[in-house]
């Protein structure tokens, strides 16, 4: 079965302040990776995604995430928050041979002015 | 090209009545999931359909069921409501290459349930 731990229940940052959230991941085979972003009010949508090949994957909005394969891992960072970044961010698992897209309880951003 | 649409939008019902959510995909999208979302515990898969056929479920109680039709559209339903069954429910479309690690998964605004 696969499951997704992210690190952070909310966290709270100051703009032009760095950030990386994590997330773990637990599955025995290929997995594809993503990260969701829900913005206040507004429906789920991609941020993001590793399928295969380079392990830093470049997303919207300046966001990045690293898949560390040994580490079972895939942090989101981004090098400087804005307001706007403000919302709920979700961690997300697909395995092979799976028709489930499994998420992580996510992590609330804010982000003070 | 029009999104993936959720009806209603918000609704309240009480203890031990039941409710039909509704969820039409993208144009062309073949595959239906439906997840529940609640503060603190993310987004809980609840099942996927393919060409009117329930391919996964996930754990939730009997009382949480759905179906397809030929078009696509998909429905939930939920029977004997309980206070906990108050949630943002989402269902997601894509084009249901089965277990595609490429797919990409477009979601609805959800509808927000409220028992009382």
């Amino acid at each position: 079965a696969q499951s997704v731990s992210q690190h952070n229940h909310h966290v709270i940052l100051s703009e032009a302040a760095s950030l990386e959230l994590g997330c773990n991941y637990s599955y025995g085979g290929t997995v594809n990776l993503f990260w969701y972003v829900q913005y206040p009010g507004q429906h789920l949508q991609l941020l993001l995604k590793y399928f295969s090949g380079d392990p830093l994957v470049k997303g919207i909005k300046g966001f990045e995430a690293e898949f560390i394969k040994s580490k079972f891992s895939f942090n989101l960072r981004k090098p400087s928050v804005q307001w706007s970044d403000t919302a709920e961010y979700f961690c997300a698992v697909k395995g092979d041979g799976s028709y489930q897209l499994t998420f992580g309880k996510g992590t609330k951003l804010s982000v003070i002015p | 090209k029009a999104g993936v649409t959720q009806t209603p939008r918000y609704l309240i019902k009480t203890r031990g009545q039941q409710v039909t959510l509704s969820c039409s995909p993208i144009s062309g999208h073949r595959s239906v999931s439906w997840y529940q979302q609640t503060p603190g515990q993310g987004l809980q898969f609840l099942f996927e359909y393919f060409s009117e056929t329930q391919r996964n479920k996930g754990n939730f109680p009997g009382r949480f069921s759905g179906r397809q039709f030929s078009n696509s559209r998909s429905e939930m339903n939920v029977s004997t409501l309980e206070l906990g069954d108050s949630a943002l429910y989402l269902c997601a479309s894509s084009l249901g290459q089965g277990t595609d690690l490429n797919e990409k998964l477009f979601f609805g605004s959800g509808t927000q349930l409220s028992v009382l």
